[in-house]
This record gives C-alpha cells, sequence and structure tokens, in this order.
C-alpha cells in the first residue's frame, strides 16, 4: 500500500517567513509532485520532479521553489511567505512504469498572517 | 496552454438518482484520464481512470465514457448514495499520468 505522508497537516505563519514544506513517500517512485488546492480552481501544479535534484516548473511556480536531494523526500520551500500563498497544499508520487496513477498525501493547509 | 474544463460545479441529486459530471480536454496528445473523489478533509483518491484506447470504463455503480473526437469525458455515477458526496476532479495526461491537468472539481451533494 503506497503511503504519502507530509510533515504538517496544519501551519501558520507570519508574512516573509521561510517556510517548508515536506513531503515523503515509500515507494520508490520516481515522480513527485506539489499541488496547491484553492476553491473553485481545482489542483494546480506548482513544481514536480522526476528523480532525484531534478525539477520543473508548472503552472504556478511564483514565489516557490523545490528541493529533491533524496529519491523518497521532496520539499516545496516559500521563500518570504505572503498572505496570497494561504492555501491547501497537496504532495502526490506516481510511478514511472506501470501507468499507476498519482497518490496523494494528506494535505497541508497553511494560513498566512 | 493544456486545460481540462469540468462541469458542473455543483450537483445536488436525491438518494437513488443517477448523477454525471462532463470534462473536456484541449490537448489531443492526452491518453489517460482518472477521475479522483475528495471526500471532506481527506486527500484525493483514485475512483477510476480510462485510457484512451478504451471508450467506456465501468466499475460497479460508476462509470467513465470517453470521446477522443470530441475530447470530452464523462463521470457517471448510478443509485447515488449520501456517502457519494464529495467533490470530483477530472484529469487529463499524456503520459499514462505523469504530469495531470486537473479540472476545478464538482461538488456533489447526496441527499437522503
Amino acid at each position: 500500500d503506497v503511503k504519502v505522508t507530509q510533515s504538517s497537516r496544519y501551519l501558520v505563519k507570519r508574512t516573509g517567513e521561510k517556510v517548508f514544506l515536506e513531503c515523503v513517500q515509500d515507494m520508490d517512485h520516481e515522480n513527485m509532485f506539489w499541488y496547491r488546492q484553492d476553491p473553485g480552481l481545482g489542483l494546480r501544479l506548482i513544481y514536480f520532479s522526476y528523480d532525484v535534484k531534478m525539477k520543473e516548473k508548472g503552472d504556478i511556480p511564483e514565489g516557490y521553489s523545490v528541493s529533491r536531494e533524496k529519491k523518497e523526500r521532496f520539499s516545496l520551500i516559500l521563500e518570504s511567505a505572503s498572505t496570497n500563498q494561504t492555501s491547501m497544499y497537496l504532495c502526490a508520487s506516481h510511478r514511472v512504469m506501470g501507468g499507476e496513477t498519482q497518490y496523494f498525501g494528506p494535505g497541508t493547509r497553511l494560513l498566512v498572517l | 496552454g493544456e486545460n481540462v474544463e469540468q462541469h458542473p460545479s455543483t450537483l445536488s441529486v436525491q438518494e437513488g438518482d443517477s448523477a454525471v459530471i462532463k470534462c473536456t480536454y484541449s490537448d489531443s496528445a492526452s491518453n489517460y484520464f482518472p477521475w479522483y473523489k475528495q471526500e471532506l478533509g481527506k486527500r484525493p483518491q483514485l475512483i477510476i481512470d480510462i485510457r484512451s484506447n478504451v471508450g467506456e470504463k465501468k466499475d460497479q455503480r460508476i462509470a467513465v465514457t470517453l470521446n477522443k473526437t470530441a475530447k470530452h469525458f464523462s463521470l457517471h455515477i448510478t443509485e447515488t448514495q449520501p456517502e457519494d458526496s464529495a467533490v470530483y476532479f477530472c484529469a487529463a495526461s499524456r503520459n499514462q499520468g505523469g504530469k495531470l491537468i486537473f479540472g476545478q472539481g464538482t461538488e456533489l451533494s447526496v441527499k437522503p
């Protein structure tokens, strides 16, 4: 059974703070993704990674960066948090071979004050 | 750019009725179309998917149909139950799920 975990379920930060969101998967999946989920907008891709130290921008990368130093771990970084980054953040992983779908983590609800 | 449009945004049905959610995609190279269900406070979970070489797929009370020519696909839920109440997302991918483009979501409410 695939398990994707995220470091926090709820997080409150102040404007200008540096924020780290961590995601870990235990199934040796090559691909990992970070999405933000806002009502009426669905899931929008921020960044994804298809291998260690590899990353690609998604649809809304501005204000975010990522890090993938190990295959199982994918971190999302908000360099200087702003109130418009208040959102639900979802991580997902995907195995390249086999055509499987993406498996999601439980999400982190971030509030930036 | 690539886009997936999903309708309706909200849907309310009586228990036992059928529900249909429709999605249209823009990338003609898309070949994989999953549907996710997200219950309140929980993570999205795959409920059914379809690949471009198939026109219809069924799994008990849920089915998905795909029209490649028109570039649209639909989720059909029959004999709805209150536990079907959730937000449903469609998505499209050109590489078997490697990068998904999601629709905006449909909030389904099944009234007992």
